[in-house]
């Protein structure tokens, strides 16, 4: 069985640094992108980024580009999520979700499944 | 343009059929996928590919597109289909977009 396994709630002051989690089992981890998606209170679901850990090449939506940095680690299996400077504006769920496709030449590509979600409340 | 529309919110009686929208000039040339999230918990995809339902998701989920437009049609809507319901689409270059989402209320 796929699994995607998210770090725990964090709570954080303006300024700090966070790295949150996402530890994944049941599948070759370095053939499929790992996404990450923000929701903040209330709010829709917001597409942050991707990265492929075979290489480690990673994008970003260009709302957050140079505002989280993605990376992923093979030997465990993980990928990350991580702020240098944490702002009150950063407070909301995010998840993790594996890129998913039939065929791995096709551009038809969806998330599943997805983490359980990591809180993050920055306030000082 | 680049964005994916959705209504707000739609309802629909228990058992009848409720048809939800996404729009967008991506939907040209990729298919939409499509998440229902209910209060408290993380998405779960339900539609995938032109007519793709994931292992576990009931066949009155069903899919399908025109032109710009794709649509998540609930044939028989049950109390467990009220959810917020998101499509989202890759473009050409690998990056992905979310809808503001629609709120499906049964009643």
């Amino acid at each position: 069985e796929v699994q995607l396994v998210q770090s725990g709630a964090e709570v954080k002051k303006p300024g700090e640094s966070l790295k949150i989690s996402c530890k994944t089992s049941g599948y070759s981890f370095t053939n499929y992108w790992i996404g990450w998606v923000r929701q903040m209170p209330g709010k829709g679901l917001e597409w942050m980024g991707l990265i492929y850990p075979r290489d480690s090449a990673a994008k970003y939506s260009p709302s957050f580009q140079g505002q989280v940095i993605i990376s992923a680690d093979k030997s465990t299996s993980t990928a990350y999520l991580q702020w240098t400077s944490l702002k009150a504006s950063d407070t909301a769920l995010y998840y993790c979700a594996r890129e998913a496709y039939d065929d791995f030449w096709s551009a038809q590509r969806w998330f599943d499944p997805w983490g359980q979600g990591t809180l993050v409340i920055v306030s000082s | 343009s680049s964005e994916l529309t959705q209504d707000p919110a739609v309802s629909v009686a228990l058992g009848q059929t409720v048809r939800i929208t996404c729009q967008g000039d991506r939907l040209r040339s990729y298919y939409a996928t499509w998440y229902q999230q209910r209060p408290g918990q993380a998405p779960v995809l339900v539609m995938y590919g032109e007519n793709s339902r994931p292992s576990g998701i009931p066949d009155r989920f069903s899919g399908s597109s025109s032109r710009n437009t794709a649509y998540l049609t609930i044939t028989g809507a049950q109390a467990e289909d009220e959810a917020e319901y998101y499509c989202n689409s890759r473009d050409s270059s690998g990056d992905h977009l979310f809808g503001p989402g629609t709120k499906v209320t049964v009643l």
